[in-house]
């Protein structure tokens, strides 16, 4: 299947930092969901958009999905220690998701 | 608990052995999935089974042999396998349409030896 591409693949930060990962695809998307795994944990389901140019909120994060459903973006406002983990983006495919090769997000305190 | 037991947590074998991972969801998820993940490499899609058929091997060795004997039980038989294969093996589940993500497990870390 067609494999999205995420950017940056590692980041360090200041707490209270912002941060953004970018999950780019060559063809159009039918969706797009988020995970995140913690050091040491497993991959937790954070959110799914489907709609071009739709936006999701939840506490700091926010979801975004480009016009043209290539893309799609994850911020995180004012980061915390809590944040650290690896977020992976994941497209739809014909039986089973597709992941990206996740970001590394790194807060230092 | 994500509501997808994974067993065992840890599980250090030799080459020459034949174990078994065991994965269970009681989440009425009717797709399950077997991922591997190495160090440094992305969830790497392993084997899928909806509704209790394998829709999908994503050409993996031979020494790795799925099994689901109903929609809430995944087995992964592993017999003589190389080093290159100890990874963390982590069983998921979802709805068919697969619109509310997937549950993932604690999963598996394998050592080979």
């Amino acid at each position: 299947g067609q494999q999205v591409m995420q950017i940056p693949q590692y980041q360090h930060v200041q707490e209270g930092e912002d941060f953004t990962t970018y999950c780019n695809s060559s063809t159009t998307l039918s969706n797009i969901q988020w995970y995140k795994q913690r050091p040491g944990g497993h991959p937790v389901f954070l959110i799914q958009l489907v709609k071009s140019g739709e936006v999701k909120k939840q506490k700091r994060l926010t979801f975004q999905f480009g016009e043209a459903k290539k893309n799609s973006s994850l911020h995180i406002t004012a980061t915390q220690t809590t944040d650290v983990g690896t977020y992976f983006c994941a497209e739809s495919g014909y039986s089973t998701l597709t992941f990206g090769k996740g970001t590394m997000l790194l807060v230092s305190p | 608990e994500t509501g997808v037991t994974q067993t065992p947590r840890h599980l250090v074998m030799g080459m020459t052995n034949k174990k078994s991972l065991k994965c269970e969801q009681h989440l009425g998820h009717n797709a399950m999935y077997w991922y591997k993940q190495s160090a440094k490499k992305p969830l790497e899609l392993m084997f899928v089974y909806s509704l209790e058929e394998r829709v999908e091997n994503n050409s993996v060795p031979s020494r790795f042999s799925p099994e689901c004997p109903n929609s809430s039980h995944l087995f992964l038989h592993l017999h003589t396998l190389q080093p290159e294969d100890s990874a963390l093996y982590l069983c998921a589940s979802s709805r068919e349409d697969r619109n509310y993500g997937y549950t993932f497990g604690s999963g598996t870390r394998l050592t080979v030896v």
